[in-house]
This record gives structure tokens, C-alpha cells and sequence, in this order.
């Protein structure tokens, strides 16, 4: 059975840091591309970032409002993706899910996370 | 404010069919497919439609997608108690925006 669970959330004041952990399981993570997703309260989905595959050589990429603030990074041999996030402002907090690229479904993102929130404040 | 837009919110009573739209542009749902999640109360979501019309194994075909030109809907006929919940159309930009954009939710109420 596939899962993914992130780790790692918190309080964090404005201009911290804090890194976000997905684990996967019951696939090779090696092989897929992650996505990171986000959701503020009562809010809807926002993409934030994505890292391909080592065959892709661990391409990147971000959304305007987090980049040259997020690095998203992975261990496939720990079969986990990381969203690294500094800098962080109140308009970060919100739950933040790791997704991945579906293999079978297109360009969708078929197993997500349960989400990890994440809380800026003072 | 998201890049595709979709109304806050719709209703029908239970057997209804409904309808939600999902409006976007040129570089995002002109020129890529479109995607739809469900995301029930306090869960993450859900891939519903992949490719526009396509359902995932154990998806009921109740549920159905559609797209022309920039815009898209998915329809749920049928409708029961367990469908109210928050619905996403999602599409793969090609614009400077990022690479993936979704509407703002269109949360499904059932009388």
C-alpha cells in the first residue's frame, strides 16, 4: 500500500526555518517525482514546489512565492523527500502535503500526504 | 487569489446531477489537461478525473469531466450524502505562474 507522512511541522516565528520530512512507502520513491502542496486555513490548494527524479537529474521548481526562500531536496535511499523552508512569513502558515506525480494517472497527483501544519507566528 | 476560477460553492438534493465549472486561460487549461480532487472534511485530497475525463480505478462513474477551450466542468449525477465536500480543478501551466495551478474550491453541499 502506498503512503506518504509528513513530519515535522510546528511553531515557528517569522523568519525562521523549519524542514518539512515525506516518507514514503510502498513504492520506490527513486523513480517518482514529489510535489509539495500547501493549504492555509479555510483556503484552497496551492502548488509550491517540485523535485523530478534522479533520471531527471532532481530538477527543481517553484512557486513565485516561495522561491530563493524553499529548497526541496530528497534521499532515495531513505525513501524521503524534504521541503526545507526559510525565511518563513505569517502568509506560510498553513498545512503543507507532499504529493506524488502519479506513474499510471497522467500528470496528476494520485497519493498524498496527511499534511504537516505549519504555524508562523510571533 | 488562484489562477483558475471556480464558484465558492454549489448544492443539489440527493439523485441531482450537478454541475461545477472551472474557468482558466491559454497557457494553463487551453494547452494541458485538466484535473479534478476531492478533498473531504479534514482529510487531503483526492484525484477524482486525470486527463480531463479519466477516472482512476475505484472512482464511481458518477463522476464525469469534460473540457473545451479553457475552460472545464466535472458532473456528479446521482448525488449522495458522502459527495458534499470541497472540489479542486487543478491544471499544469506553462506560464511563469509555476508549473501547477488549481481553482480556488468549490465547496459541494448536499440538501
Amino acid at each position: 500500500e502506498v503512503q506518504l507522512v509528513e513530519s515535522g511541522g510546528g511553531l515557528v516565528q517569522p523568519g525562521g526555518s523549519l524542514k518539512l520530512s515525506c516518507a514514503a512507502s510502498g513504492f520506490t520513491l527513486s523513480g517518482a517525482a514529489m510535489h509539495w502542496v500547501r493549504q492555509a486555513s479555510g483556503r484552497g490548494l496551492e502548488w509550491v514546489g517540485r523535485i523530478r527524479s534522479k533520471a531527471n537529474n532532481y530538477a527543481t521548481s517553484y512557486a513565485a512565492s516561495v522561491k530563493g526562500r524553499f529548497t526541496i531536496s530528497r534521499d532515495d535511499s531513505k525513501n524521503t523527500a524534504y521541503l526545507q523552508m526559510n525565511a518563513l512569513e505569517t502568509e506560510d502558515t498553513a498545512v503543507y502535503y507532499c504529493t506524488r506525480l502519479s506513474p499510471g494517472y497522467g500528470n496528476s497527483f494520485d497519493y498524498w500526504g496527511q499534511g504537516s501544519l505549519v504555524t508562523v507566528s510571533s | 487569489q488562484s489562477v483558475l476560477t471556480q464558484p465558492p460553492s454549489a448544492s443539489g438534493t440527493p439523485g441531482q446531477r450537478v454541475t461545477i465549472s472551472c474557468s482558466g486561460s491559454s497557457s494553463n487549461i487551453g494547452s494541458n489537461f485538466v484535473y479534478w480532487y476531492q478533498q473531504l472534511p479534514g482529510t487531503a485530497p483526492k484525484l477524482l478525473i486525470y486527463r480531463n475525463n479519466q477516472r482512476p480505478s475505484g472512482v464511481p462513474d458518477r463522476f464525469s469531466g469534460s473540457k473545451s477551450g479553457t475552460s472545464a466542468s466535472l458532473a456528479i449525477s446521482g448525488l449522495r450524502s458522502e459527495d458534499e465536500a470541497d472540489y479542486y480543478c487543478s491544471a499544469w501551466d506553462d506560464s511563469l505562474s509555476g508549473l501547477v495551478v488549481f481553482g480556488g474550491g468549490t465547496k459541494l453541499t448536499v440538501l
